[in-house]
């Protein structure tokens, strides 16, 4: 069974830029949500989506974005990239709620960007 | 505000004795945990989880503890083996639909041969 997919892998972007990030969750998932690793900072909730709405949006500035289809496949983008956006980006899904379930939530490899 | 704390950065273990990672949470409202590994650059893999419900699920080597009235959990790998190398998070989640993971700020385990 194939996990969560993320492409690209790693990505250089100058500052002023916008990056677009893509992610494809294990087939049967509908829940997708981004987290953004930073050394400062750690792993940190950036938004999730369910049935191509967003559900939960953490607390990050309108330039973080991002979308679901009705494949369940999601995109993240951030525009006007700062150097503080350097991080690995991590694309997660998750089956729904169930007793057997719970909140299990599997992680892709990631999208290291590095801003400069 | 840190609602999930790993207070420890880093633990060394000999080879074959017990692992055992602790994880602190503020927020009572949290009703899922999991633990997860990761190396640097790659992904969390997804370790085991619990439900606020009980107290103690085991899953081969690994076995997570809750205690609720001190808001505490904690990992244990018995027996460790060099290849537990890695730094582990443990994360807390709402109950209901929502798919948000508030993660502690980790635990680099080295097991020692």
């Amino acid at each position: 069974k194939a996990g969560v997919t993320q492409t690209p892998r790693y990505l250089i972007k100058t500052r002023g830029q916008q990056v677009t990030l893509s992610c494809s969750p294990i087939s049967g998932h509908r829940s997708v949500s981004w987290y953004q690793q930073t050394p400062g900072q750690g792993l940190q909730f950036l938004f999730e989506y369910f049935s191509e709405t967003q559900r939960n949006k953490g607390n990050f500035p309108g330039r973080f974005s991002g979308r679901q289809f009705s494949n369940s496949r999601s995109e993240m983008n951030v525009s006007t990239l700062e150097l503080g956006d350097s991080a690995l980006y991590l694309c997660a899904s998750s089956l729904p709620w169930t007793a057997s379930s719970g909140n299990t939530i599997y992680f892709g490899e990631g999208s290291w960007l590095t801003v400069v | 505000d840190q609602q999930v704390k790993q207070n420890s950065p880093s633990l060394s273990v000999q080879e074959g004795r017990i692992s055992i990672l602790n994880c602190d949470y503020t927020n009572s409202m949290f009703d899922y945990f999991l633990w997860y590994k990761k190396y640097p650059a790659e992904g969390p893999t997804f370790l085991i989880s619990i439900s606020s419900i009980k107290d103690k699920n085991e899953d081969g080597r690994f076995t997570v503890f809750l205690n609720k009235s001190a808001k505490h959990l904690s990992l244990h790998i018995v027996p460790s083996q060099p290849g537990d190398s890695a730094v582990y998070f443990c994360a807390a989640a709402l109950g209901g639909s929502a798919r948000q993971l508030t993660f502690g700020s980790g635990t680099q385990l080295t097991v020692l041969p």
